[in-house]
């Protein structure tokens, strides 16, 4: 089945440090990619999406790129905030239509903490 | 997008009790789906709500302890049935057209003691 793997955690960086989160994962179809954010005592919002291969998905400063080659979607921010902590969650999504379509297959999730 | 509320947004309940959480998108939405976070765990779907049907379980969950509803394209809802201290977890509902972008309710934070 599908499967989503992310750098073990968590992560802790000075403000304005470079952030990277790894992502692999293992699908038998095409999927789309996602990277989620919570916030402290928040549910989950999108943060960026690619549905194809080489698409780079971005938002608030983050970056990341369907990497079909390596099956990877790593998540990168070139300064980050102290608002930027919290956990993110990579995802993908099967578009193959059949009894997964639409579901969403997690990551195990990552903890950054930014301190000033 | 679609913008997604729920209640409660928490509660705490007795063991051997049930509670119904409600999700409301507001505009329709062809797939809704029910996820489960245990403390400090990544989320774990429950199950996809079909609309005037039967909703469809993943492995390890079943419809005498999630049953499910979903009477339309906006609305859904969750029952946790029988509850026990293991039920504690934050319970999310998502929804979206098809396998484009699920968008996330707040979650439900419950607590079973």
């Amino acid at each position: 089945g599908d499967s989503v793997t992310q750098m073990e955690g968590p992560v802790t960086l000075s403000e304005e440090a470079f952030l990277t989160i790894n992502c692999t994962y293992t699908a038998t179809g095409y999927p789309s990619l996602f990277w989620y954010v919570q916030y402290p005592g928040e549910g989950l919002q999108l943060l960026l999406k690619a549905t194809k291969a080489d698409d780079k998905g971005s938002n608030k400063g983050f970056e990341a790129t369907y990497r079909k080659e390596t099956t990877s979607f790593h998540l990168e921010k070139g300064s980050v905030q102290v608002s930027d902590s919290a956990v993110y969650f990579c995802a993908l999504s099967d578009q193959g239509g059949g009894t997964s379509y639409g579901k969403l297959t997690f990551g195990q999730g990552t903890i950054l903490t930014v301190h000033p | 997008s679609a913008v997604i509320s729920q209640k409660p947004s928490r509660d705490i309940c007795q063991r051997g009790t049930s509670l119904t959480i409600q999700c409301q998108v507001d505009s329709q939405v062809t797939m809704m789906f029910w996820y489960r976070q245990q403390p400090g765990q990544s989320l774990t779907l429950i199950a996809t709500a079909n609309q005037g049907s039967e909703a469809t379980y993943e492995s390890g969950f079943v419809i005498d302890k999630f049953p499910i509803s979903r009477p339309n394209l906006t609305f859904s809802t969750l029952t946790v049935s029988n509850m026990s201290p293991e039920d504690s977890s934050i319970y999310l509902c998502s929804g979206g057209q098809g396998a484009e972008t699920q968008y996330f309710g707040p979650g439900t934070r419950l607590l079973v003691l």
